[in-house]
């Protein structure tokens, strides 16, 4: 069965430092790895995802996961942290091969970027 | 902003209340879904409709009723609920295609902005 874990519930960063919001998974052959971004009162933003090819993926506003097979991992990072990107990040895992519905997502992480 | 809207953006209802939420995506998509985001909980697949498949979470009571009457309008009817099905409720839409190197379906889910909903 396919899994993921987003192992930290909250991550405090102060702007300008580099962040990252851990992500691993489990399922079974190669798999489709995405991160959304949700703020306040609002929905879900997709933020980059990994089919194949490169392990560093680059998304929306600055952020990038690197795909590593061996740790069963996608973190989420970014080189410097803004205010603006306090917000609830959300990893979720889909095994190739399945359905629209198999889609699993992570229990979210909180990051609060301080002045 | 994401091509998805959904409405209304908020709603309180009674428990003896019928109500609809709905969701319409502009992005030619062919896959829809429901979900419900509760505080403290994962976020919960309710239903998916898509060209593959229409799937229904065994788990969601029947006071929930889908409704798809295209591939861009989907609708979410409310009756009878509990203050416990308070809670955000989340539209996506994907476009499912096959993977011409054989790697089955793929797509990505793009979100509605949610519709709060409130129970008393």
């Amino acid at each position: 069965a396919q899994s993921v874990a987003q192992p930290e519930d909250q991550v405090n960063v102060a702007e300008g430092n580099p962040l990252t919001v851990k992500c691993t998974y489990s399922v079974s052959g190669n798999p489709y790895l995405f991160w959304y971004v949700q703020y306040p009162n609002r929905g879900l933003q997709f933020l980059l995802k990994y089919i194949t090819g490169d392990n560093l993926v680059k998304g929306s506003y600055g952020f990038e996961a690197e795909f590593n097979k061996s740790q069963t991992s996608f973190h989420l990072k970014k080189p410097s942290a803004l205010v603006s990107d306090s917000a609830l990040y959300f990893c979720a895992v889909r095994a190739p091969y399945s359905s629209a519905s198999k889609i699993i997502f992570g229990s979210g992480t909180r990051l609060s970027i301080r002045p | 902003e994401t091509g998805v809207t959904q409405t209304p953006r908020h709603l309180v209802m009674g428990m003896t209340n019928k109500k609809s939420l709905k969701c319409e995506q502009h992005l030619g998509h062919n896959a829809m879904y429901w979900y419900k985001q509760s505080a403290k909980k994962p976020l919960e697949l309710m239903f998916v409709y898509s060209l593959e498949e229409r799937v229904e979470n065994n788990s969601v009571p029947s006071r929930f009723s889908p409704e798809c009457p295209n591939s861009s309008h989907l609708f979410l009817h409310l009756h009878t609920l509990q203050p416990e099905d308070s809670a955000l409720y989340l539209c996506a839409s994907s476009q499912e295609y096959r993977d011409p190197e054989g790697l089955g379906l793929k797509g990505t889910q793009y979100f509605g902005p949610g519709t709060r909903l409130l129970v008393l």
